[in-house]
Protein backbone atom coordinates (compact mmCIF):
# COMPACT_ATOMS: atom_id res chain seq x y z
CA UNK A 1 0.00 0.00 0.00
CA UNK A 2 0.62 3.98 -0.15
CA UNK A 3 3.31 4.65 2.52
CA UNK A 4 5.50 8.02 3.20
CA UNK A 5 9.06 7.33 5.40
CA UNK A 6 9.98 10.87 6.69
CA UNK A 7 13.17 11.48 8.24
CA UNK A 8 13.92 11.29 12.44
CA UNK A 9 13.20 14.02 14.68
CA UNK A 10 13.86 15.74 16.47
CA UNK A 11 16.11 18.70 14.64
CA UNK A 12 17.15 21.18 16.54
CA UNK A 13 18.19 24.73 14.39
CA UNK A 14 19.39 27.93 15.31
CA UNK A 15 17.28 30.62 13.89
CA UNK A 16 18.19 31.34 10.36
CA UNK A 17 19.89 28.60 9.42
CA UNK A 18 18.61 26.32 6.42
CA UNK A 19 16.39 23.61 7.03
CA UNK A 20 15.65 20.06 4.86
CA UNK A 21 13.11 17.35 6.49
CA UNK A 22 13.99 14.36 3.87
CA UNK A 23 10.22 12.31 2.88
CA UNK A 24 10.32 9.53 0.38
CA UNK A 25 7.23 8.04 -0.38
CA UNK A 26 6.31 4.81 -2.00
CA UNK A 27 2.61 5.18 -4.47
CA UNK A 28 0.23 3.19 -6.67
CA UNK A 29 -1.58 6.06 -9.40
CA UNK A 30 -0.65 9.39 -8.72
CA UNK A 31 -1.50 10.36 -5.69
CA UNK A 32 -0.93 14.63 -4.32
CA UNK A 33 1.90 15.13 -1.88
CA UNK A 34 1.38 16.96 1.18
CA UNK A 35 3.23 18.74 4.19
CA UNK A 36 1.37 19.74 7.45
CA UNK A 37 2.70 21.19 10.31
CA UNK A 38 1.11 20.77 14.06
CA UNK A 39 2.00 23.69 16.50
CA UNK A 40 1.77 22.51 20.26
CA UNK A 41 -1.87 21.57 21.27
CA UNK A 42 -3.14 22.22 17.97
CA UNK A 43 -4.88 20.11 14.81
CA UNK A 44 -2.79 19.85 11.72
CA UNK A 45 -2.45 22.44 9.23
CA UNK A 46 -1.52 22.50 5.65
CA UNK A 47 1.69 23.78 4.76
CA UNK A 48 2.11 22.82 1.16
CA UNK A 49 0.85 20.51 -1.32
CA UNK A 50 2.03 19.47 -4.93
CA UNK A 51 -0.46 17.49 -7.49
CA UNK A 52 1.52 16.25 -10.11
CA UNK A 53 5.50 15.11 -10.69
CA UNK A 54 8.15 18.22 -10.94
CA UNK A 55 5.42 20.58 -9.39
CA UNK A 56 6.72 22.59 -6.29
CA UNK A 57 4.69 23.33 -3.73
CA UNK A 58 5.64 26.61 -1.30
CA UNK A 59 3.89 28.82 1.31
CA UNK A 60 5.66 30.70 4.26
CA UNK A 61 9.12 30.22 2.82
CA UNK A 62 8.79 26.23 2.89
CA UNK A 63 9.33 24.76 -0.55
CA UNK A 64 9.15 21.02 -1.99
CA UNK A 65 9.56 19.45 -5.02
CA UNK A 66 7.17 16.34 -5.97
CA UNK A 67 10.27 13.98 -7.48
CA UNK A 68 8.70 11.17 -9.10
CA UNK A 69 12.25 10.09 -10.25
CA UNK A 70 13.71 9.95 -6.90
CA UNK A 71 9.96 9.11 -5.16
CA UNK A 72 10.93 12.14 -2.46
CA UNK A 73 9.18 15.38 -1.29
CA UNK A 74 11.66 17.01 0.89
CA UNK A 75 11.27 20.24 2.47
CA UNK A 76 13.49 23.04 3.10
CA UNK A 77 13.63 26.48 4.11
CA UNK A 78 16.12 28.99 3.83
CA UNK A 79 15.95 30.68 6.82
CA UNK A 80 13.64 29.19 9.65
CA UNK A 81 12.64 31.43 12.61
CA UNK A 82 11.65 30.62 16.23
CA UNK A 83 8.26 30.93 15.17
CA UNK A 84 8.35 27.56 12.82
CA UNK A 85 9.32 25.52 15.59
CA UNK A 86 6.25 22.22 15.18
CA UNK A 87 6.32 19.10 13.92
CA UNK A 88 6.09 18.41 10.66
CA UNK A 89 4.49 15.48 8.82
CA UNK A 90 4.69 14.21 5.14
CA UNK A 91 1.63 13.07 3.96
CA UNK A 92 0.42 11.39 1.12
CA UNK A 93 -3.67 10.80 1.03
CA UNK A 94 -4.22 8.73 4.49
CA UNK A 95 -0.45 7.70 4.95
CA UNK A 96 1.06 9.47 7.28
CA UNK A 97 5.19 9.62 8.42
CA UNK A 98 6.06 9.50 11.12
CA UNK A 99 6.70 13.60 12.13
CA UNK A 100 9.68 15.42 12.38
CA UNK A 101 9.96 17.72 15.27
CA UNK A 102 11.72 21.13 14.36
CA UNK A 103 13.01 23.31 17.53
CA UNK A 104 14.66 26.74 16.22
CA UNK A 105 16.59 28.70 19.06
CA UNK A 106 17.79 31.81 19.06
CA UNK B 1 -14.73 29.43 5.62
CA UNK B 2 -12.19 26.98 6.07
CA UNK B 3 -12.76 25.91 9.66
CA UNK B 4 -13.55 22.58 11.07
CA UNK B 5 -14.51 22.89 14.70
CA UNK B 6 -14.59 20.14 17.27
CA UNK B 7 -16.03 19.78 20.48
CA UNK B 8 -15.64 19.06 23.67
CA UNK B 9 -11.57 20.39 23.44
CA UNK B 10 -11.19 18.48 26.58
CA UNK B 11 -13.01 15.50 27.91
CA UNK B 12 -12.49 13.22 30.84
CA UNK B 13 -14.39 10.13 30.99
CA UNK B 14 -14.44 6.73 33.71
CA UNK B 15 -14.13 3.36 31.60
CA UNK B 16 -18.04 3.08 32.68
CA UNK B 17 -19.22 6.10 30.59
CA UNK B 18 -20.74 7.23 27.72
CA UNK B 19 -19.79 10.22 26.14
CA UNK B 20 -19.58 11.82 22.13
CA UNK B 21 -17.10 13.72 20.27
CA UNK B 22 -18.81 16.53 17.88
CA UNK B 23 -17.24 17.67 14.19
CA UNK B 24 -18.64 19.98 12.29
CA UNK B 25 -17.91 21.87 8.99
CA UNK B 26 -19.21 23.63 6.96
CA UNK B 27 -16.99 24.11 3.38
CA UNK B 28 -19.69 21.80 1.86
CA UNK B 29 -16.82 18.97 1.82
CA UNK B 30 -18.31 15.61 1.51
CA UNK B 31 -15.48 13.41 3.17
CA UNK B 32 -14.82 13.29 6.86
CA UNK B 33 -12.76 11.58 8.60
CA UNK B 34 -11.47 10.36 12.15
CA UNK B 35 -8.04 10.10 13.76
CA UNK B 36 -6.76 9.22 16.66
CA UNK B 37 -3.12 10.80 17.50
CA UNK B 38 -0.77 9.36 20.59
CA UNK B 39 1.26 11.95 21.98
CA UNK B 40 4.99 12.30 19.90
CA UNK B 41 3.30 9.72 16.68
CA UNK B 42 1.45 10.65 13.54
CA UNK B 43 -2.30 10.72 13.35
CA UNK B 44 -3.85 7.37 12.86
CA UNK B 45 -6.84 6.67 10.61
CA UNK B 46 -9.46 5.33 12.46
CA UNK B 47 -12.88 5.86 10.29
CA UNK B 48 -13.69 7.55 6.73
CA UNK B 49 -17.14 8.64 5.71
CA UNK B 50 -17.97 10.00 1.92
CA UNK B 51 -20.97 11.17 1.14
CA UNK B 52 -22.23 10.65 4.45
CA UNK B 53 -21.62 6.44 4.29
CA UNK B 54 -19.11 4.84 6.05
CA UNK B 55 -16.14 4.16 3.22
CA UNK B 56 -13.41 2.67 5.70
CA UNK B 57 -13.24 1.05 8.62
CA UNK B 58 -9.65 0.93 10.11
CA UNK B 59 -10.39 -2.52 12.26
CA UNK B 60 -11.46 0.26 14.83
CA UNK B 61 -12.53 -1.94 18.71
CA UNK B 62 -16.55 -1.77 18.61
CA UNK B 63 -16.17 0.63 22.00
CA UNK B 64 -15.63 2.94 19.22
CA UNK B 65 -18.83 4.28 16.99
CA UNK B 66 -19.01 7.11 14.57
CA UNK B 67 -22.03 8.40 13.06
CA UNK B 68 -22.59 11.16 10.40
CA UNK B 69 -26.00 12.35 10.51
CA UNK B 70 -25.72 14.78 7.63
CA UNK B 71 -23.14 16.05 5.39
CA UNK B 72 -22.13 18.84 7.94
CA UNK B 73 -21.84 16.67 11.05
CA UNK B 74 -19.83 14.08 12.23
CA UNK B 75 -20.11 12.09 15.56
CA UNK B 76 -17.67 9.82 17.61
CA UNK B 77 -19.83 7.94 19.81
CA UNK B 78 -17.50 6.70 23.14
CA UNK B 79 -18.68 3.61 25.49
CA UNK B 80 -16.48 1.50 27.73
CA UNK B 81 -13.35 3.14 26.80
CA UNK B 82 -9.52 1.51 28.15
CA UNK B 83 -6.92 4.11 29.71
CA UNK B 84 -4.96 3.22 26.52
CA UNK B 85 -7.80 5.25 24.82
CA UNK B 86 -6.53 8.41 25.87
CA UNK B 87 -5.10 10.35 22.96
CA UNK B 88 -5.86 13.64 20.94
CA UNK B 89 -8.94 12.84 18.39
CA UNK B 90 -8.88 14.73 15.17
CA UNK B 91 -11.74 15.57 12.87
CA UNK B 92 -10.76 16.61 9.34
CA UNK B 93 -12.79 16.91 6.13
CA UNK B 94 -11.94 16.75 2.52
CA UNK B 95 -13.94 18.12 -0.62
CA UNK B 96 -13.87 14.43 -1.70
CA UNK B 97 -12.44 11.18 -0.48
CA UNK B 98 -9.68 10.89 -3.09
CA UNK B 99 -5.59 10.59 -3.48
CA UNK B 100 -5.41 14.55 -4.65
CA UNK B 101 -7.70 16.17 -1.96
CA UNK B 102 -6.30 18.52 0.86
CA UNK B 103 -7.37 17.58 4.57
CA UNK B 104 -8.97 20.14 6.81
CA UNK B 105 -8.02 19.44 10.51
CA UNK B 106 -9.75 20.45 13.41
CA UNK B 107 -8.33 21.29 17.02
CA UNK B 108 -8.73 17.81 18.29
CA UNK B 109 -10.65 16.74 21.54
CA UNK B 110 -7.88 15.51 23.96
CA UNK B 111 -9.51 12.52 25.58
CA UNK B 112 -8.59 11.18 29.37
CA UNK B 113 -9.70 7.87 30.26
CA UNK B 114 -9.70 7.46 33.35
Amino acid sequence: GDSVTQMEGPVTLSEEAFLTINCTYTATGYPSLFWYVQYPGEGLQLLLKATKADDKGSNKGFEATYRKETTSFHLEKGSVQVSDSAVYFCALSLAFGTGTQLKVEL
Amino acid sequence: DTEVTQTPKHLVMGMTNKKSLKCEQHMGHRAMYWYKQKAKKPPELMFVYSYEKLSINESVPSRFSPECPNSSLLNLHLHALQPEDSALYLCASSQEEGLTDTQYFGPGTRLTVL
